[in-house]
């Protein structure tokens, strides 16, 4: 079985700009969540969906969304770029049986890189 | 609020050697704890999950987990290290306060196993 899946794995912006980044789930999966990976603020969750609804947000600015398809795939958007944003951003997925029991399991990541 | 620590931010072992990867965590409930592995320029790699029974949890790779309730500790173990062991290895709680599947991140500890 394939694992997440994440488009496209390096990006360069300029600040004030916008990005979209995808993710795939596992084919089954139907939770998709979102995290921001840096070297000083670690791994801080951003958004979580189920069934094309946000279950759930973390604190960041209104200038990240996000949404998820009728396939359970999710994008991510960033707009108004900023220097901080340069990232890596995971995408991981869950089969959403059970929250107590389900496993997370992560894409490889994109890397955000904003100049 | 559900946090994680991991005290250390370097362990070093030589091959062959046991390791020890330190956790606590502090929760309002029962605690829900995963341990991730990150490679280089990859994304988190789940290792092993303490949802409820035996206090020793089994993982991949040789990797085990000892869940310490009274510790408020969840210390990730491996009887022989390997060079290729060595990675970033990250302590989640899962907050289901929330009622969701967010997955709250300890610092991280870099693992070098040295030959």
């Amino acid at each position: 079985k394939a694992g997440v899946t994440q488009t496209p794995r390096y990006l360069i912006k300029t600040r004030g700009q916008q990005v979209t980044l995808s993710c795939s789930p596992i084919s089954g999966h139907r939770s998709v969540s979102w995290y921001q990976q840096t070297p000083g603020q670690g791994l801080q969750f951003l958004f979580e969906y189920f069934s094309e609804t946000q279950r759930n947000k973390g604190n960041f600015p209104g200038r990240f969304s996000g949404r998820q398809f009728s396939n359970s795939r999710s994008e991510m958007n960033v707009s108004t770029l900023e220097l901080g944003d340069s990232a890596l951003y995971l995408c991981a997925s869950s089969l959403a049986f059970s929250i107590v029991e389900d496993t997370q399991y992560f894409g490889p990541g994109t890397r955000l890189t904003v100049l | 609020a559900q946090s994680v620590a991991q005290p250390e931010d370097q362990v070093n072992v030589a091959e062959g050697n046991p390791l020890t990867v330190k956790c606590t965590y502090s929760v309002s409930g029962n605690p829900y704890l995963f341990w991730y592995v990150q490679y280089p320029n990859r994304g988190l790699q789940f290792l092993l999950k303490y949802i409820t029974g035996d206090n020793l949890v089994k993982g991949s790779y040789g990797f085990e987990a000892e869940f310490n309730k009274s510790q408020t500790s969840f210390h990730l173990k491996k009887p022989s290290a390997l060079v290729s062991d060595s990675a970033l290895y990250f302590c989640a709680v899962r907050d289901v306060e929330d009622s969701s599947y967010k997955l709250i991140f300890g610092s991280g500890t870099r693992l070098l196993v040295r030959p």
